[in-house]
């Protein structure tokens, strides 16, 4: 079965810094991009960040860029992403997410975890 | 504000046939396909529609995709109390570098 395990959340002060990972099972990871999704209470999906199946390019949304970083360990099928200088507005569910599609243009998102949720607050 | 616009709400009552819009421009739905997904409250998201008109095994056809220009479309026919739920559109916009989701299309079956 195919299958994305989130972990790392909780909560943290602003200005604080979490890692969140995600545990893929059920598919050859090496081989996929992936996606980190978010979803603030009560809010829209937000896409956050992405991260080609080689690991060398990585695009992120302009509210997270200089503060989030993503990365993979194909090694260990995880997919990670750090997050520093943490605000308020950074409060959401965190979905680590598949990626499909030959090229960006035909890019979907066919497989998605459960979440984690990062709650920034004093 | 999200890039792509959306309804915020619809509704229909069972049986009927309803449509949510997602409307973008040039440097997104114009020129990259769109996916469209489904969530349920306090559930992760779910696929619906790939590469504008497709759909995943599992997916009933009662759910369909189209995209004209800069915008798409998702249909629902046959409407089941189940299918209440939000529904997001995506793409890739290439002008940003970026995914870029719809604003998200409560859908209420009367």
């Amino acid at each position: 079965e195919v299958q994305l395990v989130e972990s790392g959340g909780g909560l943290v002060q602003p200005g604080g810094s979490l890692r969140l990972s995600c545990a893929a099972s059920g598919f050859t990871f090496n081989i996929y991009s992936m996606n980190w999704v978010r979803q603030a209470p009560g809010k829209g999906l937000e896409w956050v960040s992405y991260i080609l199946s080689t690991g060398r390019t990585t695009y992120y949304a302009d509210s997270v860029k200089g503060r989030f970083t993503i990365s993979r360990d194909d090694a260990k099928n995880s997919l990670f992403l750090q997050m520093n200088s943490l605000r308020a507005e950074d409060t959401a569910v965190y979905y680590c997410a598949r990626v499909r599609g030959t090229t960006m243009a035909r890019y979907y998102i066919d497989v998605w975890g459960k979440g984690t949720t990062v709650t920034v607050s004093s | 504000q999200s890039v792509l616009t959306q309804p915020p709400s619809v509704s229909a009552a069972p049986g009927q046939k309803v449509t949510i819009s997602c409307s973008g421009s040039s440097s997104n739905i114009g020129n990259n396909y769109v996916s469209w997904y489904q969530q349920f409250p306090g559930t992760a998201p779910n696929l619906l529609i790939y590469e504008n008109n497709e759909r995943p095994s599992g997916i009933p056809d009662r759910f369909s995709g189209s995209k004209s220009g800069t915008s798409a479309t998702l249909g629902i026919t046959g409407l089941q109390t189940g299918d209440e739920a939000d529904y997001y559109c995506g793409t890739w916009d290439s002008g940003l570098s970026a995914w870029v989701f719809g604003g998200g299309t409560k859908l209420t079956v009367l």
